[in-house]
């Protein structure tokens, strides 16, 4: 199974700065690499797919970038609503694993 | 609009059997892949399971591997989880989801369910 590590596992940060969340694969996942935000009492919300691509309604502050083994998801400007936890999968193959989640708080 | 909604959820002792259930609305289910995802209390995602569009190919994790059966009616809009011999580490919110891609091949999952609890206990 592909094993899926993101960091940090938890994050602080103020509205209006820039935030970096990375996640690594053990092995390569070419740009298979998704990333979905979710809130508390809700279901994961689709963000960014292919490592790079952004879904449809996400504000463009999201970017996310990397191929093989290493992604980061970006935040930039964040707001109030982005204050959330954030998980990394990978699509390449089954099991379609997730990241541990990182929970991003307001400082 | 893309809809689903689980249910089937409840208390149910160890070893004890339980169908979830995930109606489908908005699409045309038989052309895309779907998917069971979990979520144990405070902690993070798991996928479960898969089946294609058509139900002639299913996944699952090894932790739920021939106990849990994936399965789907497209005359119905309707998406099943069968689950046995469950154990209490089978408690979670368990989700259906919708692949973005119809063949479900590397795809990421599009659509969510608001998520159903399975909670196992004696």
């Amino acid at each position: 199974d592909i094993q899926m590590t993101q960091s940090p596992s938890s994050l602080s940060a103020s509205v209006g700065d820039s935030v970096t969340i990375t996640c690594r694969a053990s092995q390569s996942i070419s740009s298979y690499l998704n990333w979905y935000q979710q809130k508390p009492g809700k279901a994961p919300k689709l963000l960014i797919y292919t490592a790079s691509s952004l879904q449809s309604g996400v504000p463009s502050r999201f970017s996310g970038s990397g191929s093989g083994t290493d992604f980061t998801l970006t935040i930039s400007s964040l707001q109030p609503d982005d204050f959330a936890t954030y998980y990394c999968q990978q699509s390449y193959s089954t099991p379609y694993t997730f990241g541990q989640g990182t929970k991003l708080e307001i400082k | 609009e893309v809809h689903l909604a689980e249910s089937g959820g409840g208390l149910v002792q160890p070893g004890g059997s339980l169908r979830l259930s995930c109606a489908a609305s908005g699409f045309t289910f038989s052309n895309y892949a779907m998917n069971w995802v979990r979520q144990a209390p405070g902690k993070g995602l798991e996928w479960v399971s898969a089946i294609s569009g058509s139900a002639d190919s299913t996944y699952y994790a090894e932790s739920v591997k021939g106990r849990f059966t994936i399965s789907r009616d497209n005359s119905k809009n309707t998406l099943y989880l069968q689950m046995i011999s469950l154990r209490a580490e089978d408690t979670a919110v368990y989700y259906c989801a919708k692949k973005f891609y119809g063949s479900g091949s590397y795809s990421p999952l599009d659509y969510w369910g608001q998520g159903t609890l399975v909670t196992v206990t004696s």
